[in-house]
């Protein structure tokens, strides 16, 4: 059960910014809500993750709505290596916090 | 190495063969998840553990599909009688206690049934 609806596909330019959109409209107030990229033939990397507040690390910032019902992912200035599918999860401490995949974004970044 | 290691990283194996796939988790991480992953398709969630014991074995699909922890440390996941369908990419992650935590996943093993 994914909890999570985000679009399949997006594009971007190189060193342009992209917005990652996530929806998560039955989010509970003690769900963490957690990002992360699988590259091809890897296995999935973590991102980023936020409960309330925006986020920022090396990697990318998350902005969280202030009801919570989404959040987007940004990444700054993309690269070719950024090009992968991209997870949104609620982490949710009710339901033991397994980590439930939905089918993510395909991220494809133009040279 | 630091990260969650997977043994073999292949596998070959003939319909209705037992399979064994290996999961060494990183040290001190407490929870452990078990996921399959289809080609073009998100993984999906077979079973968590803390510590030594199952907390969650809801995803399993069948009583083929079984996996033990002992030691609360390395993971076995086991499969009977294997079919053509059971073909995939097995993940395992650990991750410390709590939902803040981040997960670490290990490359997989794929798995191919002929």
């Amino acid at each position: 059960d994914a909890k999570t609806t985000q679009p399949n596909s997006m594009e971007s330019n190189e060193e342009e910014p992209v917005h990652l959109p996530c929806n998560h409209s039955t989010i509970s107030g003690t769900d963490y809500i957690h990002w992360y990229r699988q590259l091809p033939s890897q296995g999935p990397e973590y991102v980023i993750h936020g409960l309330t507040s925006n986020v920022n690390n090396r990697m990318a910032s998350l902005a969280i709505a202030e009801d919570r019902k989404s959040s987007t992912l940004i990444l700054h200035r993309a690269t070719l290596r950024d090009a992968a599918v991209y997870y949104c999860i609620l982490r949710q401490p009710n339901t033991g916090n397994q980590f439930y995949f939905g089918t993510g974004t395909s991220l494809t970044v133009i040279p | 190495g630091a990260g969650v290691s997977q043994t073999p990283s292949n596998k070959v194996t003939e319909k209705g063969k037992y399979v064994e796939l290996r999961c060494d988790p990183i040290s001190g991480h407490t929870a452990l998840y078990w996921y399959r992953q289809s080609l073009g398709q998100g993984p999906e969630f077979l079973i968590y553990f803390q510590g030594t014991g199952a907390a969650d074995d809801s995803g399993l699909p069948n009583d083929r599909f079984f996996a033990v922890r002992p030691e609360g440390s390395v993971s076995t996941l086991k499969i009977q009688r294997t079919e053509r369908g059971d073909s995939a990419v097995y993940l395992c992650a650990s991750s410390p206690t709590g939902p803040q935590g981040m997960a670490f996943f290990g490359q997989g093993t794929r798995l191919t049934v002929v």
